[in-house]
């Protein structure tokens, strides 16, 4: 079954700091693989998505991914995070075309120190 | 352009009670979803509706879960009865092509359930 796998429950940051949360799925299919973002008492947003082409993909904010096949990873890195990057980090894969089945990681919590 | 539209924001109630969310897409938008997160937990998709019909209800208990999208606009889901295991929030997504091609869902405030 399609699954998707967040490494890190909780990470804590001071401001500066460079950051990379850890996302690996197992699905055989072509997928396309998404990272949300919920800051505190917001609802779920789109930081950035990669569909295909150049597997390194540039989100909002100074967020990015790289997204390794062989690996089944699709990594979130920033290379310098701010007080204003709490939030909490969901990686999200969604299945081949004429499968709309979106599948969330557990999510990572991130709070920066300021 | 107006976000996705979810009410009520918390609901309380006990055990074996009935609930209803009601949720607004924006406009335009074909694709609707309910998921379910529980805490500690990321979204777990329950029921996913193009235009009025219904894509994929595979995840949906569908011995107290019930929802519809009457006129391919407004959803609801309902429970009942609720059970302790039910409270979690329940997000409404949306998202603006015919299901089955690629795209990105808009996610509204949620509705916060806690049955006691």
């Amino acid at each position: 079954a399609q699954s998707v796998s967040q490494h890190n429950h909780h990470v804590i940051l001071s401001e500066a700091a460079s950051l990379e949360l850890g996302c690996n799925y197992s699905y055989g299919g072509t997928v396309n693989l998404f990272w949300y973002v919920q800051y505190p008492g917001q609802h779920l947003q789109l930081l950035l998505k990669y569909f295909s082409g150049d597997p390194l993909v540039k989100g909002i904010k100074g967020f990015e991914a790289e997204f390794i096949k062989s690996k089944f990873s699709f990594n979130l890195r920033k290379p310098s995070v701010q007080w204003s990057d709490t939030a909490e980090y969901f990686c999200a894969v969604m299945g081949p075309y004429n499968n709309n089945d979106m599948r969330f990681g557990a999510g990572t919590r991130l709070t920066v120190k300021p | 352009e107006a976000g996705v539209a979810q009410s009520p924001r918390y609901k309380i109630i006990e055990k074996r009670q009935s609930v209803a969310f009601w949720c607004n897409p924006i406009s335009g938008h074909a694709t609707l979803y309910w998921y379910q997160q529980i805490l500690g937990q990321g979204p777990k998709l329950l029921i996913q509706f193009q235009n009025n019909g219904v894509v994929d209800d595979s995840q949906l208990p569908k011995d107290r879960f019930s929802a519809e999208r009457l006129k391919g606009v407004d959803s609801t889901l309902k429970i009942q009865p609720a059970k302790l295991e039910d409270s979690a929030v329940y997000l409404c997504a949306s998202s603006p092509v015919v299901a089955g091609e690629l795209d990105i869902q808009y996610f509204g405030a949620g509705t916060r359930l806690s049955v006691l």
